[in-house]
Order: structure tokens, then sequence, then C-alpha cells
């Protein structure tokens, strides 16, 4: 089954750090286009960043600029996402989901979601 | 950055009605990179329309999508019980591609 397995979520302490890792089965991640998004408890979806094929570009939305390092490893079919400067406006579930081979696609392959909370 | 605005906030139906939900743009918005999501409790989002009216593998043709320019609408054209959701519609033409702020559609 083509999926997608969000995993390193967890309390956080205001000001630290957070990495998560999303695993991709029964699809070559080196192929696509791969998005992070966050849904805060209770509310809607947002957009957070977008990284291409080989990692070379990245987009991000400003409420994580200077904080975050978005990278993957093909080889791993693995994608990584390192967020610094936590604060609780950054607590939500974080999702990866599979773009396509533009960076202009709709997101048609979601993971479960991990769960980021920071608090003290 | 593209706002999209979605209206209602909660749309009330019973099973067998139509529902229909609209997303409005700041800014117009190319019909290629338009989308729309449903999301229940406890899931993951689940794609339904991209390119504003082309619906996703395996989703059923009771869901349609339209519009053009700033302002875009997903129709639901007989509800039934799994279809009561929140649904999100996205833009991915200008980044950020951000998403509306979703509309509940419950159970009358």
């Amino acid at each position: 089954e083509v999926q997608l397995v969000e995993s390193g979520g967890g309390l956080v302490q205001p000001g630290g750090s957070l990495r998560l890792s999303c695993a991709a089965s029964e699809f070559t991640l080196s192929s696509y286009w791969m998005t992070w998004v966050r849904q805060a408890p209770g509310k809607g979806l947002e957009w957070v960043a977008i990284i291409n094929q080989d990692g070379s570009e990245k987009y991000y939305v400003d409420s994580v600029k200077g904080r975050i390092i978005l990278s993957r490893d093909n080889a791993k079919n693995s994608l990584y996402f390192q967020l610094t400067s936590l604060r609780a406006e950054d607590t939500a579930v974080y999702y990866c989901a599979r773009g396509g081979i533009t960076r202009r696609d709709a997101l048609d392959i979601w993971g479960q979601g991990t769960m980021v909370t920071v608090s003290s | 950055e593209i706002v999209l605005t979605q209206s209602p906030d909660t749309l009330s139906l019973s099973p067998g009605e139509r529902a229909t939900v609209s997303c409005r743009a700041s800014q117009s918005v190319s019909t290629s990179y338009f989308a729309w999501y449903q999301q229940k409790p406890g899931q993951a989002p689940r794609l339904l329309i991209f390119g504003a009216s082309s619906r996703a593998t395996g989703i059923p043709d009771r869901f349609s999508g339209s519009g053009s320019g700033t302002d875009f609408t997903l129709t639901i054209s007989r509800l039934e019980p799994e279809d009561f959701a929140i649904y999100y519609c996205q833009q991915y033409g200008s980044s950020p591609f951000t998403f509306g702020g979703g509309t509940k559609v419950e159970i009358k």
C-alpha cells in the first residue's frame, strides 16, 4: 500500500527544537515534491513547507522561515523536518504529504500525522 | 499570500440533500492549481478534487468542483452518511500554497 508514516512528535519545551521523520512506502520518494502541513488542535490546515525531489528547492510559510530545516534522504525513502526556537503556536499535528513531479501539484497521499506539543 | 475564505462555516443538511461549499480567493487563482480535501475526525485529509474540477482517484462522481478566477465551488450532489466531514479548499499556484479555513458539513 502506498503510504507515508510520520514519527518524532512529542512534548517539547518552548525554545527547544524538534525533528520529524516521514517514511514513504510502496512508491519512490525521489520522484515527488513533498510538503509538510500542520493543524493546530481544533483548527484548520496550514501549509508549512515544500521540498523538491533532490532537496535543492525549498519554500516555506513566513512563520517558520529562519527556524526550519527541510531535508530528504531518497536512498532511505525518507523526509525530515526540523524546527527550532519552538513556540506555543507551533503546537499541532504535523503531516507530510506527497505532491507531484512539479511544484504545483495537489497533495494526493498524506501520512497519519504526528502530534507536537510545545509546553513547559 | 493568497487568502482563501470558505463559506459557510457550517452546513447542516440531511442525507440525500445537495451540499454546496464556496471558496473565495483574495486574488485570482489558475484553475489548474485549485484543490478540495475532505477530513474526518482523527484522520488525515483526503484529496477529492484537483485542477478545480478533476476528481482524484476513487472519488465518487457525486463530488464535483467548479469555478475560476476567485470563486470556486465544491458540490456534493446527494449526501451519503460518510460525507459528513470538514472540507478544505487549497490553492497551489502561488507560494505559500494556502488552505481555506474549512467548512463543516454536519447532519441536520
